[in-house]
């Protein structure tokens, strides 16, 4: 799986957009971008995820560039439930295969009152 | 969404003792389980690969028989901490996969602390 570059730590206001980046200037072209996310002292919770196209959900948005070296997940409207470690990962579609996730150092968001 | 149920979500236990982790799928069918470990202010890392009938398979430098592991149904994986060590404590977390679906479904952890 190709290997991801995040920064270790960022701040954003709650009710401000929080934007997370991620590069992955390795990717291959099968190769989907995942978000998950980690509150303190609990297991990570799936995000968001995609190949090529830009893709929101629920809980946030993923922009994807198009070179796809690099992708960006935003939280619209941060709260205070929002602090947690983001992990970017990049992995193959396994379809009906068994491969675990390979987790980095991900980014420590805080949202700030 | 799925849910990933892991008991217990924390123990303490005495060196020497063994210590079972189970981790279910509620709803449902998880063909594969795998097995995580997390040191403080550390990321998560690989432990195994559980599939429903057969041998887990394990990352480099985990021990099999130190950390054993039974995925007897399509709902329950286990993991047996067998005589544990103080170095052994630490954040376990079990995830499950349904499926050709791509998400990965996380329990909440169990944190264990041996004496």
């Amino acid at each position: 799986d190709a290997k991801t570059t995040q920064p270790p730590s960022m701040d954003c206001a709650e009710g401000r957009a929080a934007n997370l980046p991620c590069n992955h200037s390795t990717i291959s072209g099968n190769e989907y971008v995942y978000w998950y996310r980690q509150i303190h002292s609990q297991g990570p919770q799936y995000i968001i995820h995609g190949l090529k196209n830009n893709e929101t959900n629920e809980m946030a948005s993923l922009i994807i560039t198009e070179d796809r070296k690099s992708s960006t997940l935003i939280l619209p409207h941060a709260t205070l439930r929002d602090t947690a470690v983001y992990y970017c990962i990049v992995r193959l579609y396994s379809g009906g295969g068994a491969d675990g996730l390979t987790f980095g150092k991900g980014t420590h968001l805080i949202i700030q009152p | 969404g799925a849910v990933v149920s892991q008991h217990p979500s924390w123990v303490i236990c005495k060196s020497g003792t063994s210590v079972k982790i189970e981790c279910r799928s509620l709803d449902f069918q998880a063909t594969t389980m795998f097995w995580y470990r997390q040191f403080p202010k550390q990321s998560l890392m690989l432990m195994a690969t559980s599939n429903e009938g057969s041998k887990a398979t394990y990352e480099q430098g985990v021990e099999k028989d130190k950390f054993l592991i039974n995925h007897a149904s399509l709902t329950l994986s286990t993991l047996t901490v067998t005589s544990a060590h103080p170095e052994d404590s630490s954040f376990y977390i079990c995830s499950a996969k349904e499926g050709a679906r791509e998400k990965l479904f996380f329990g909440s952890g169990t944190q264990l602390s041996v004496l």
